[in-house]
């Protein structure tokens, strides 16, 4: 599987402010997706980071308030902005490899 | 899109008995069926998968059995041990790709 590394691990963030998650991933990868865990919740499918072209959003989630980048195939970033606490979670980067679906060790952010 | 549910919530087993979680899903035409364990504060790591063409895999002490008619799949754990207390997602594609629906998450306690 390949090694997924996210900054920052977690931050305490001001409401109304924006934070900006970053994913890396040792080796290139076609599918990056974006999850999100609320506090002891499952996981829910944000979006899905395409390289080159804007990502593809689930219900529920708009570019607006998660804009993602993914400026090459080991890399992705997404932002979170104008917070609420209602934002509080754990957010997390996943690859497919092999056919199977790794997540990163995630970003916990809460917002005060 | 896929609808997955999970059965029971919370699992409390003596410690060398079996725990079997059930999963259900909606969508017929899905073909891939994975298993993650989340332990507290950590990632959600894949454990066991299984696709469409077979009906049982086993790993060591966990299998997952898969019933494609009645649209569940179900993890079993054999002689279970203090370190298989954790929350166990399933989950299944959405609209048949790589992008996966979990759900809600089963907590198992193995008391000792």
């Amino acid at each position: 599987s390949a090694v997924i590394s996210q900054k920052p691990s977690r931050d305490i963030c001001q409401r109304g402010t924006s934070l900006t998650i970053q994913c890396q991933v040792d080796s290139q990868v076609t599918m990056m997706f974006w999850y999100r865990q609320q506090p002891g919740q499952s996981l829910t499918l944000i979006a899905t980071a395409n390289q080159g072209s804007e990502a593809t959003y689930e219900s529920g989630f708009v570019i607006d308030k998660f804009p993602i980048s993914r400026p090459n195939l080991t890399f992705s970033t997404l932002t979170v902005s104008n917070m609420s606490p209602e934002d509080s979670s754990i957010y997390l980067c996943s690859v497919v490899t092999s056919g199977e679906l790794f997540f990163g060790e995630g970003s916990r952010l809460t917002v005060l | 899109g896929e609808n997955v549910e999970q059965h029971p919530s919370t699992l409390s087993v003596q410690e060398g008995d079996s725990a079997v979680i059930k999963c259900t899903y909606s969508d017929s035409a899905s073909n891939y069926f994975p298993w993650y364990k989340q332990e507290l504060g950590k990632r959600p790591q894949l454990i066991i998968d299984i696709r469409s063409n077979v009906g049982e895999k086993k790993d060591q002490r966990i299998a997952v059995t898969l019933n494609k008619t009645a649209k569940h799949f179900s993890l079993h754990i054999t002689e279970t041990q203090p370190e298989d207390s954790a929350v166990y997602f399933c989950a299944a594609p959405l609209y048949g790709n790589n992008r996966l629906a979990f759900g809600k998450g089963n907590q198992v306690v193995v008391i000792p």
